[in-house]
């Protein structure tokens, strides 16, 4: 059964910070990758998708990267801002279940100002 | 409309009430998804619709949960007889693409979710 693991729990770092955030998974036939924010009370935000015959993928100041074999994903925020205070959830698409994601338990950020 | 609206976003139950929460998806999506997420954890998959159609009920905790999507847009997410332990946010999700499986990119998007308390 796939577990999927994001270390730390929580971040608390000062703004202009670079940061990585840690997402692991126990099963490598993953069909993809995906990094979400979500705000308190409010829904998930998919911020990078990475499939899984891809190594990273860029946004702006977000870099996620993936090495499946390894069954392990970063998130890589650059030069950190208080408006980048939320949760991170990492999640993974089976390769034998196309819809259902497996999500982590989420990694608390607050960058303070 | 434009994002994936759920209602009520906030309801209070008390122990043994039904309760019914419901999802509207963006318009023309195929897919319609409920998760569950408990305090200070991820969403865990509840079930899924392909249009009308229930495909995946296997994430429903017990036989007091029921989904239904009956004319294939707006979907109602119903407990029954609610327990402490039913405490959490209930998200709905949607997606343009059905689960065709390799080649699907599968843009989700998710609602703000219903924070249900069962006192």
């Amino acid at each position: 059964k796939q577990e999927v693991t994001q270390i730390p729990a929580a971040l608390s770092v000062p703004e202009g910070e670079n940061l990585v955030l840690n997402c692991s998974f126990t099963d490598s036939a993953i069909y993809n990758l995906q990094w979400f924010r979500q705000d308190p009370g409010k829904g998930l935000t998919s911020l990078l998708l990475i499939q899984s015959s891809q190594r990273e993928q860029t946004s702006g100041r977000l870099n996620a990267s993936l090495d499946k074999s390894s069954g392990r994903s970063t998130l890589y925020i650059a030069a950190s801002q208080p408006g980048d205070s939320a949760t991170y959830l990492c999640a993974v698409r089976q390769m034998d279940s196309s819809y259902k994601l497996i999500f982590g338990s989420g990694t608390r950020l607050l960058v303070r100002p | 409309g434009a994002g994936v609206s759920q209602s009520p976003r906030y309801k209070v139950a008390k122990r043994g009430q039904d309760v019914a929460l419901r999802c509207d998806p963006i318009s023309g999506h195929v897919s319609l998804f409920w998760y569950q997420q408990a305090l200070g954890q991820g969403p865990e998959f509840l079930t899924y619709f392909q249009n009308e159609a229930q495909l995946d009920k296997s994430g429903l905790p017990s036989d007091r949960f029921f989904a239904e999507r009956p004319e294939g847009s707006v979907s109602t997410l119903k407990i029954q007889r609610t327990q402490q332990e039913d405490s959490a946010v209930y998200l709905c999700a949607s997606s343009l693409a059905s689960s065709t499986g390799t080649g699907t990119n599968y843009g989700y998007t998710f609602g703000s979710g219903t924070r249900l308390t069962v006192v």
